[in-house]
């Protein structure tokens, strides 16, 4: 199995700030990496896909990169609402883990 | 507009079974593969399972592997997830998720809480 290594595990910034998050594949993934938000009490909502491409409605703060076995997320200029925990999925190859997650606190 | 809602949970003695279920609307359930994901009270995401849109195949993850089963009925909009030999590790919210092209769940439900105790 593809395990899925996120650094930091939790992270405080002010608003404005600008913060990565690296997500590590256990082996070659190619591009096959999603990113997604997840607040208190509500269900998950996707970020970015296939490594970079932005999902629609999502702010253009926030950006992908990467590929092969190691990915960052990117949140520029930090506004209230990105506190959250994130998370990173591997779609490579089953079983499609995730990441252990990055909790965001904002300052 | 696209919804999602699980059904389902519930508390369950260990060794016993339940079935979730997830009813779509809001866009052609039969084009896209759905996934079920977990989270343990205070934990990460777990993926689950994952069935391909004419259900001709299904992926599961190690921890439910020979225990659940994912289904789908595409004549009635609904994803199911059949769960036997519960345990209390599986105690978590399910969530049922539609595919963006590539399997990235795009789409989440808001869950169904199972909880396995005596």
């Amino acid at each position: 199995d593809i395990q899925l290594t996120q650094s930091p595990s939790f992270l405080s910034a002010s608003v404005g700030d600008s913060v990565t998050i690296t997500c590590r594949a256990s082996q070659g993934i190619s591009s096959s990496l999603a990113w997604c938000q997840q607040k208190p009490g509500k269900a998950p909502n996707l970020l970015i896909y296939a490594a970079y491409t932005l999902q629609s409605g999502v702010p253009s703060r926030f950006s992908g990169s990467g590929s092969g076995t190691e990915f960052t997320l990117t949140i520029r200029s930090l506004q209230p609402e990105d506190s959250a925990t994130y998370y990173c999925q591997q779609l490579n190859t089953s079983p499609y883990t995730f990441g252990q997650g990055t909790k965001l606190e904002i300052k | 507009q696209m919804q999602l809602v699980e059904s389902g949970g519930g508390v369950v003695q260990p060794g016993g079974s339940l079935r979730l279920s997830c009813a779509a609307s809001g866009f052609t359930f039969s084009n896209y593969a759905m996934h079920w994901v977990r989270q343990a009270p205070g934990k990460g995401l777990e993926w689950v399972a994952l069935i391909l849109y004419d259900g001709s195949s299904e992926y599961y993850g190690d921890s439910v592997k020979g225990r659940f089963t994912i289904s789908r009925d595409n004549s009635e909009n609904t994803l199911y997830l059949q769960m036997n030999s519960l345990r209390p590790e599986d105690t978590a919210v399910y969530y049922c998720a539609k595919e963006r092209r590539g399997y990235y769940p795009e789409y989440w439900g808001q869950g169904t809480l199972v909880t396995v105790s005596s």
